[in-house]
């Protein structure tokens, strides 16, 4: 079956700690984004990358990074610099190019302890 | 910026037909999609359109497109309690001539009644 798979479905951070949460795809597409839901609002952009070794910010980047070595995995770490992690994060994959469709995965909800 | 309006909450009752709105601001986009959301899951695509298109009907879905008015419409005929989910309209926004990024809008909690 291809698809997108995020794992774990939840995540717990203490203070200070760096988590990554990961994702895959088998899709082979060349473009992958990460996102943050909270809740009442819609989806806001953290990162993407269009192709492998190389990922542009999005709308709120700061206290993320991510990586892309390879074409069906792109990672996101959320560091000790986020004050606010809490949140369910969303991945997802499409055709790289423009006005491309993008298909999600089934989410990461990460808590803070 | 751009941004994507849509009214939080529409319930109906079982059979009825539910509209869900959606208003959008960038007139260069050139697909609009209708993501579905159930409770704890990812987005799944629903339909979208393009944007030289005033109508698209796929089963009972159908999607209506108003570019004079940046007005987005997804009509679900004879809603079934499966439909019962939260609602994402979302445009394009190009950039960089070859980045594609996703404008969301806050979503409609689509709640159907027996």
């Amino acid at each position: 079956d291809g698809g997108i798979t995020q794992s774990p479905k939840y995540l717990f951070r203490k203070e200070g700690q760096n988590v990554t949460l990961s994702c895959e795809q088998n899709l082979n597409h060349d473009a992958m984004y990460w996102y943050r839901q909270d809740p009442g609002q819609g989806l806001r952009l953290i990162y993407y990358s269009q192709i492998v070794n190389d990922f542009q910010k999005g709308d709120i980047a700061e206290g993320y990074s991510v990586s892309r070595e390879k074409k069906e995995s792109f990672p996101l770490t959320v560091t000790s610099a986020q004050k606010n992690p809490t949140a369910f994060y969303l991945c997802a994959s499409s055709i790289a190019g423009t006005s491309r469709t993008q298909y999600f995965g089934p989410g990461t909800r990460l808590l803070v302890l | 910026g751009e941004d994507v309006e849509q009214s939080l909450f529409l319930s109906v009752r079982e059979g009825d037909s539910s509209v869900i709105n959606c208003t959008y601001t960038d007139s260069s986009s050139t697909y609009l999609y209708w993501y579905k959301q159930e409770p704890g899951a990812g987005l799944q695509l629903l339909t979208y359109i393009f944007s030289n298109m005033d109508m698209k009907q796929d089963q009972r879905l159908t999607v209506l497109l108003n570019k004079k008015d940046k007005h987005l419409s997804l009509r679900i005929a004879d809603t079934q309690t499966g439909d019962s989910a939260i609602y994402f309209c979302a445009e394009n926004e190009e950039y960089g001539g070859a980045t594609n990024k996703l404008i969301f809008g806050t979503g409609t909690l689509l709640a159907v009644q027996p």
